[in-house]
């Protein structure tokens, strides 16, 4: 069962423009990482956040943890067509350091 | 450094077969996964092994089997293979420590006729 849910489940939107996706989950986690899948490949680690942590950047991304609302953030600024990819969100709570991952986005960034 | 290798990279089966899904890593990492992906599902758990010598049921193991060969490799067996087994499967390892992030193979797209 997925613990995170992305949403929207798809976001077309042009080169320059900011992508802001968002997962939503239902009990306390540890920590949320935040992947990235191109077409036909594996998922690649973008960023992780702890549970005691609001916000993180790394170079384009920025990412944010409201664990009062049970959600996370993911914004990319200043897209690119290599953004291009889906993008999913994996949780980990408790005593299990095995993330679960939701359906993801779908992000299409047209030249 | 090669990271997670799976191979084969595509199969195709016929209802009954049987085959063995391979995933090696270079890593040294302790832990490795079986994942299946399926259109609108995500990632989902099919086997783990948190360290040598030891695996454990994910969230869909049946008509699965896995095996622990040692540090390095883990694989992953369909007896008799079904349509519904028709996915893409992934493989991860996962170093040792609190928070840290899996690293995943390219994967295997298995279609079963």
């Amino acid at each position: 069962s997925q613990q995170g849910e992305e949403d929207p489940q798809a976001l077309s939107i042009q080169e320059g423009e900011n992508a802001t996706m968002n997962c939503s989950y239902k009990t306390s986690i540890n920590n949320l990482q935040w992947y990235r899948q191109n077409s036909g490949r594996g998922l690649v680690h973008l960023i992780l956040i702890r549970s005691n942590e609001r916000e993180k950047h790394s170079g384009r991304l920025r990412v944010t943890l409201d664990t009062s609302k049970k959600s996370s953030s993911l914004l990319i600024t200043a897209s690119r067509a290599a953004d291009t990819a889906s993008y999913f969100c994996a949780t980990s709570s408790g005593g299990s350091y095995i993330p679960t991952f939701g359906r993801g986005t779908s992000l299409i960034v047209h030249p | 450094n090669a990271g997670v290798t799976q191979t084969p990279k595509f199969q195709v089966l016929k209802t009954g077969q049987s085959m063995t899904l391979q995933c090696a890593q270079d890593m040294n990492h302790n832990s490795m996964y079986w994942y299946r992906q399926d259109p609108g599902m995500g990632l989902r758990l099919i086997y783990y092994s948190a360290s040598e010598g030891t695996t454990d049921k994910g969230e869909v193991p049946n008509g699965y089997n896995v095996s622990r060969l040692n540090k390095r490799e883990f694989s992953l067996r369909l007896e008799s293979a079904a349509p519904s087994q028709t996915s893409v499967y992934f493989c991860a390892s996962l170093p040792t420590g609190a928070g840290q992030p899996q690293h995943f193979g390219d994967g295997t797209r298995l279609s079963i006729l």
